[in-house]
């Protein structure tokens, strides 16, 4: 099956540390990536759309200076949270889907979503 | 926004027992995926749905999207401890929108 692979899965370093996260999809193109966030026995909260080639949609609420988004290929996006602080300590969780080379919007939407393991962000 | 809720938060249910997570959107919605995430891990897919009325089975788990497209159930059957996790409906909406909206989770508890 699709397999995205997220690294690091955990991080801890001090505040004011850039962070970056990787997403790869190992055995599928991808034209999409999603970035999310988890905090503790709480959903998942989109934080990102991320298109290859150009610049990523950022969800109300997020500062895209912040966290930067970077989807350069088919198979990679990273994202970089930026002099991290205490309060952006979470579960980081991304997702890719597959690209649909075919012309109908909604089979494209509907492509399958895989997740990656996620990274455990720790601001000290 | 759009929103999607699931009830109840949490369930604690003796091994053996049925449970069943219910998700409701406030928009109608073009697909509606369920993950199951085990403590300390990461969403892992179960399904997805497409047509209004939709009902599809997987063992003891069965799936089903309302006639509106803006609900969605999951039903065990005969809990295992191997159940456990927390359950999230994800929905899209239709058009060229591609985001997946999670839900606010079901963490489900089995006693054996």
């Amino acid at each position: 099956g699709a397999v995205v692979s997220q690294h690091p899965s955990w991080v801890i370093c001090k505040s004011g540390t850039s962070v970056k996260i990787e997403c790869r999809s190992l055995d599928f193109q991808a034209t999409t990536m999603f970035w999310y966030r988890q905090f503790p026995k709480q959903s998942l909260m989109l934080m990102a759309t991320s298109n290859e080639g150009s610049k990523a949609t950022y969800e109300q609420g997020v500062e895209k200076d912040k966290f930067l988004i970077n989807h350069a290929s088919l198979t990679l996006s990273t994202l970089t949270v930026t002099s991290a602080h205490p309060e952006d300590s979470s579960f980081y969780i991304c997702s890719a889907r597959e690209s649909y080379r075919g012309t109908a919007a909604y089979e494209r939407v509907n492509q399958p979503q895989h997740f990656g393991d996620g990274t455990r962000l720790s601001i000290l | 926004g759009q929103q999607v809720m699931q009830i109840p938060q949490y369930q604690h249910v003796q091994e053996g027992e049925d449970f069943t997570t219910y998700c409701n959107s406030s928009t109608t919605l073009s697909n509606i995926q369920w993950y199951k995430q085990r403590p300390g891990g990461h969403p892992v897919f179960l399904i997805q749905l497409v047509k209004s009325g939709e009902v599809k089975k997987q063992k003891r788990l069965t799936f089903q999207f309302g006639e509106a497209k803006k609900n969605s159930s999951l039903h065990i059957t005969a809990t295992q401890t191997t159940d456990v996790g927390t359950y999230f409906c994800a929905g899209r909406r239709g058009g060229a929108t591609n985001k997946l909206i999670f839900g606010t989770g079901t963490l489900l508890a089995v006693q054996p």
